[in-house]
């Protein structure tokens, strides 16, 4: 257990509805990373989040949102799917960057 | 990961040493991390140098940085079947705020 939770583990979904992804971070690191995994793009930077407000932003659609919560969860909401949004997210935190990020085990998202 | 670029895949035999190359274009890189991706879970952390260092050795892994050329490698003495896994490098500087993966090398361990 690497302290990084996300739910849920799958999804499957039908185009055009929206979801919702949920992680917690490791206790006491405020800064959360969303990054999507598929087999053509590999690992793609989404978004992060430090300590309630966003930070950075890598390719994220405009289909796409998050948020961090003042408990320091995070949400990301993929709306208006599509076919090729299917895909592993997985959400990472960190304390400092020297240390490296700590990756939860992802959600499998499945779009039909 | 369009500026890390790695080899696709790598098959050893059991007992041997593995090295795993990535190139980076970033010169401003900070860290340069080595991430482990088992089938149907998330990234593990393996190490990381910083960029002031030529090597970095834990155990059975050994990371060598040649900034110059502008590589990484990650060294794995002694190479077990429980190895298998998609290795990825990573680099990290400050004015993106976040990792640039590799595309993953997938390491096969023949027994």
């Amino acid at each position: 257990d690497s302290g990084v939770t996300q739910t849920p583990k799958h999804l499957i979904t039908a185009t055009g509805q929206r979801v919702t992804l949920r992680c917690s971070p490791r206790s006491g690191d405020l800064s959360v990373y969303w990054y999507q995994q598929s087999l053509d793009q590999g690992l793609q930077f989404l978004i992060q989040y430090y300590n309630g407000e966003e930070r950075a932003k890598g390719n994220i659609l405009e289909r796409f949102s998050a948020q961090q919560f003042p408990d320091l969860h995070s949400e990301l909401n993929l709306s208006s799917l599509e076919l090729g949004d299917s895909a592993l997210y997985f959400c990472a935190s960190s304390s400092g960057a020297g240390e490296g990020y700590t990756f939860g085990s992802g959600t499998r998202l499945t779009v039909v | 990961g369009e500026d890390v670029e790695q080899s696709l895949f790598l098959s050893v035999r059991e007992g041997d040493s593995s090295v795993i190359n990535c190139t980076y274009t970033d010169s401003s890189s900070t860290y340069l991390y080595w991430y482990k991706q088992e089938p149907g879970a998330g990234l593990q952390l393996l190490t990381y140098i910083f960029s002031n260092m030529d090597m970095k050795q834990d155990q059975r892994l050994t990371v060598l940085l040649n900034k110059k050329d502008k590589h990484l490698s990650l060294r794995i003495a002694d190479t077990q079947t429980g190895d298998s896994a998609i290795y990825f490098c990573a680099e990290f500087y400050t004015g993106r705020r976040a990792l640039t993966f590799g595309s993953g090398t997938r390491l096969q361990v023949q027994p």
